[in-house]
């Protein structure tokens, strides 16, 4: 079963313009990954952010998680036709032990 | 260093066949997870292998099964195939035994008609 709801199922944006998504789990985490998908290929990992942490920062890219509301953020600033992509949340559940549960996904197009 | 490498890229099979994946890890990652994900959706977990043990099932039917060899690549196996089998097979590596974070080769994509 799915446990993330990504938020928007697509997004298309501009270069140079900021994208936002936003993810909503169900249950306790460990932690909350973020992974990228090019056209049908393998994830790639993006960050990682753990329960106790509220934000994180790698590159272009901002996370926040907010335990309380079982929700999480995923924020690319000056998007690039490069960063066109499927983006899953995935969550690694406290009770889970060997699984991640991923959402179904964003749809992210940048036009140049 | 090589990536997760997965064999076949592609297959094709037909109803009531069975099928065989392959997977290679990152050399010193000791836990392979097999996902499936059907066009339009999130992965799906299938299997967890630490140290040639199971360590985790998703919900899947006994038809799907998989085991760790020795030198930590893997295999997941596909009995009596049925037409909503067809999905890209993801197979992920890690360090430990945990999920953080994971890493994926580009999948086999399985047809059955």
């Amino acid at each position: 079963s799915q446990q993330g709801e990504e938020d928007p199922q697509a997004l298309s944006i501009q270069e140079g313009e900021n994208a936002t998504m936003n993810c909503s789990y169900k249950t306790s985490i460990n932690n909350l990954q973020w992974y990228r998908q090019n056209s049908g290929r393998g994830l790639v990992h993006l960050i990682l952010i753990r329960s106790n942490e509220r934000e994180k920062h790698s590159g272009r890219l901002r996370v926040t998680l907010d335990t309380s509301k079982k929700s999480s953020s995923l924020l690319i600033t000056a998007s690039r036709a490069a960063d066109t992509a499927s983006y899953f949340c995935a969550t690694d559940e406290e009770t889970s032990g060997s699984r991640l549960t991923f959402g179904e996904g964003t749809q992210l197009t940048v036009n140049p | 260093d090589a990536g997760v490498t997965q064999s076949p890229t592609h297959l094709i099979k037909t109803r009531g066949q069975h099928v065989t994946l392959r997977c290679s890890p990152i050399s010193g990652h000791k836990s392979v997870s097999w996902y499936q994900q059907v066009l339009g959706q999130g992965p799906q977990f299938i299997f967890q292998y630490y140290e040639k043990e199971e360590r985790g099932r998703g919900n899947f039917p006994d038809r799907f099964s998989a085991r760790q060899f020795p030198n930590y690549s893997s295999e997941l196996n596909v009995n009596a195939l049925l037409l909503g089998d067809s999905a890209l097979y993801l197979c992920a590596s890690s360090a430990g035994q945990g999920n953080s974070p994971l890493h994926f080769g580009n999948g086999t994509r399985l047809t059955v008609t």
